[in-house]
């Protein structure tokens, strides 16, 4: 199976702060890659799918880049709703594999 | 609007059965491949089972092989989980997503909870 690390496992910060969050696949995975956001209690929200393509509705701060093994995502201002958990996820082979999450705390 | 609606958790003893499901509207359900995630008390999350827009093709996680059917009705729009041999390892949330085969995931349900405990 792909295995995929992120990395900080979490990170605090500051509203108005850039923040990134990688995720590196034990192999390569094209673009096949997806990044989640999911507050406490809720379901995960699909952010960027095929690395880099921002989904509707999700605003531009967010952004996703890389290809082959290692990826990121990147929140350029964040705002008091970014504080959440992301998750990175491979769909390159079954079976699909996520990240072990990034937690973004408040500083 | 895409919805997504599960049903069926519960608590159960190990080594017995559940069944979930999944009521989908907003979409022609027959047309995508579905899926189902877990996510255990406080972890992170894990993919379950897919299965093709057709239910031709069906896939599993290793550790739910052989003990979990994933089935689907496109006549009701209804996505199905049979679980039976469950161990406390399976207590989780159970989310129920668009996608898989494989692919992202772009819409999930609210999730039911699965509790495995004697």
């Amino acid at each position: 199976a792909i295995q995929l690390t992120q990395s900080p496992s979490s990170l605090s910060a500051s509203v108005g702060d850039r923040v990134s969050v990688t995720c590196r696949a034990s192999q390569g995975l094209s673009s096949a890659l997806a990044w989640y956001q999911q507050r406490p209690g809720k379901a995960p929200k699909l952010l960027i799918s095929d690395a880099s393509n921002l989904e509707s509705g999700v605003p531009s701060r967010f952004s996703g880049s890389g290809s082959g093994t290692d990826f990121t995502l990147t929140i350029s201002s964040l705002q008091p709703e970014d504080f959440a958990t992301y998750y990175c996820q491979q769909f390159n082979a079954y079976p699909i594999t996520f990240g072990q999450g990034t937690r973004l705390e408040i500083k | 609007e895409v919805q997504l609606l599960e049903s069926g958790g519960g608590l159960v003893q190990p080594g017995e059965s559940l069944r979930l499901s999944c009521a989908a509207s907003g979409f022609t359900f027959s047309s995508y491949a579905m899926s189902w995630v877990r996510q255990a008390p406080g972890k992170g999350l894990e993919w379950v089972s897919a299965i093709s827009s057709s239910a031709y093709n069906t896939y599993y996680a290793d550790s739910v092989k052989g003990r979990f059917t994933i089935s689907r009705d496109s006549s009701e729009n209804t996505l199905n989980l049979q679980m039976n041999s469950l161990r406390a390892e399976d207590t989780a949330i159970y989310y129920c997503v668009k996608g898989g085969l494989p692919d992202y995931f772009d819409y999930w349900g609210q999730g039911t909870l699965v509790t495995v405990s004697s």
